[in-house]
């Protein structure tokens, strides 16, 4: 019930598409659900993040859609560019620990 | 630069060595967290220290021994590890109580265990 089911685990796309990455979740105590984006030789860091009372968030080309009922949400990145390639984590967290959950990743790869 | 800074970057060590990571962080946190990165798994959190007290072990075998002297340093020592250890081990610091988890990651530790 604590994970976080992550697709594709691999994803090609051509520059100027639309990259889109699923998540689900069991846990119904999640409360937090952040995307963290990982380029090869550093660190995961935070890209977009959501709460379960909208049900989707837009920062530039970025775009999380929830779906609470369904408990799923996914990231969008739209006109999608070779710099966007990277790994991408989605994560939940909420509950007595507040403990983050991560996702087993997605590698995109945006071909120009 | 994430202001986590993690040191040696690449580490190889045979099964009998003794050795150790750093993890430093000047961001003002009070968390600092010691998370394991294999192929095609999720990022498995092994240690958490929120206000320099350990209060998250998930059940990591005691080959690993983490040390957080203060709310800047965080410490992994490594003893008599194995073959399935080596991963990038990340360090990652957060402001706890803030609602929000949100972790800013060092650039991590490639470990190789030979």
């Amino acid at each position: 019930q604590q994970q976080v089911k992550q697709s594709p685990q691999s994803l090609i796309v051509q520059k100027g598409g639309i990259s889109i990455i699923n998540c689900a979740y069991e846990n119904t105590a999640f409360d937090y659900f952040p995307w963290y984006q990982q380029f090869p030789g550093k660190g995961p860091a935070l890209l977009i993040a959501i709460r379960p009372d909208v049900s989707e968030k837009k920062e530039g080309r970025f775009t999380i859609s929830f779906n609470k009922s369904a408990k799923q949400f996914s990231l969008h990145i739209m006109d999608s560019q070779p710099g966007d390639s990277a790994t991408y984590f989605c994560a939940a967290s909420g509950g007595a620990t507040n403990k983050l959950i991560f996702g087993t990743g997605t590698l995109l790869a945006v071909q120009p | 630069e994430t202001g986590v800074t993690q040191t040696p970057r690449h580490l190889v060590m045979g099964m009998t060595n003794k050795k150790s990571l750093k993890c430093e962080q000047h961001l003002g946190h009070n968390a600092m967290y010691w998370y394991k990165q294999s192929a095609k798994k999720p990022l498995e959190l092994m240690f958490v220290y929120s206000l320099e007290e350990r209060v998250e072990n998930n059940s990591v075998p005691s080959r690993f021994s983490p040390e957080c002297p203060n709310s800047s340093h965080l410490f992994l020592h490594l003893h008599t590890l194995q073959p399935e250890d080596s991963a990038l081990y990340l360090c990652a610091s957060s402001l706890a109580g803030t609602g929000a988890n949100v972790l800013t990651f060092g650039a991590g530790s490639r470990l190789t265990v030979l």
